[in-house]
C-alpha cells in the first residue's frame, strides 16, 4: 500500500524559532499533498493543499507567511512554522494523494510540536 | 462550505454492534470517506462510499444516501483494538472531517 513518512515525529522549540517538518510519500508520487492541524480531542482541520512545482493553496485563517509550504518534487513537501509560539503547539499531519483529486489521500504519521 | 454532525461519544461490549451515524451538508459533494484515528496516532483510512448503497469491509460496513445527506459507518464484532475516535470526511475538492466519535469498547 501507498506509505507516507514524516520527519520528525516529534520536536520541541523555543518560543521564537522556526520548525521545518517533512512529508514524503515512499513508493508513488503524489501530485497533491495537504497539511493538517489537529489540537488536542479536537478534528483536524486542513491548513493548506499543495500541488508540486506551484503555490500552495491555503485554507481561510491561515497564515501563509507563517506556516511556508514548499512541494518541491512529486515525493516531498514541507512545512516551515515560522517565529513559533506556544499557541503553535500541535500535532501537524500531512497526507499525501496521487492525483488530481482527494478521494484517497494516505496520511502520514504526523508531527507533534511542542512550542516552550 | 462544510458541516457534518456526527455524535461525540459510543460506548459498547467486546462482540457488540455499533453504528455511528454522520449527517452533513455541503457545497459540493464527490463521497464520504471514514477514518479511524487512535489515541497519538494518525488517521488510517477505513472506507469511501461515492455512491449510495452499503460498502462492507471485513467487521467494518459504510453507507451513504445522497439524497438524505446520510451516511453511517457500522462496527460489528466490537474487539478491545477498536476502541478509537472515528471521523467522517466529505469529499469535494478538499476533506473536510466531522469533530469525531470516540468509541470505547468494554470487555
Amino acid at each position: 500500500g501507498a506509505v507516507v513518512s514524516q520527519h520528525p515525529s516529534w520536536v520541541i522549540c523555543k518560543s521564537g524559532t522556526s520548525v521545518k517538518i517533512e512529508c514524503r510519500s515512499l513508493d508513488f508520487q503524489a501530485t497533491t499533498m495537504f497539511w493538517y492541524r489537529q489540537f488536542p480531542k479536537q478534528s483536524l482541520m486542513l491548513m493548506a493543499t499543495s500541488n508540486e512545482g506551484s503555490k500552495a493553496t491555503y485554507e481561510q485563517g491561515v497564515e501563509k507567511d507563517k506556516f511556508l509550504i514548499n512541494h518541491a518534487s512529486l515525493t516531498l513537501s514541507t512545512l516551515t512554522v515560522t517565529s513559533a509560539h506556544p499557541e503553535d503547539s500541535s500535532f501537524y499531519i500531512c497526507s499525501a494523494s496521487s492525483r488530481e483529486g482527494t478521494d484517497t489521500q494516505y496520511f502520514g504519521p504526523g508531527t507533534r510540536l511542542t512550542v516552550l | 462550505g462544510q458541516s457534518l454532525e456526527q455524535p461525540s461519544e459510543v460506548t459498547a461490549v467486546e462482540g457488540a454492534i455499533v453504528q455511528i451515524n454522520c449527517t452533513y451538508q455541503t457545497s459540493g459533494f464527490y463521497g464520504l470517506s471514514w477514518y479511524q484515528q487512535h489515541d497519538g496516532g494518525a488517521p488510517t483510512f477505513l472506507s469511501y462510499n461515492a455512491l449510495d448503497g452499503l460498502e462492507e469491509t471485513g467487521r467494518f460496513s459504510s453507507f451513504l444516501s445522497r439524497s438524505d445527506s446520510y451516511g453511517y459507518l457500522l462496527l460489528q464484532e466490537l474487539q478491545m483494538k477498536d476502541s478509537a475516535s472515528y471521523f467522517c470526511a466529505v469529499i469535494d475538492y478538499k476533506l473536510s472531517f466531522g469533530a469525531g466519535t470516540t468509541v470505547t469498547v468494554r470487555a
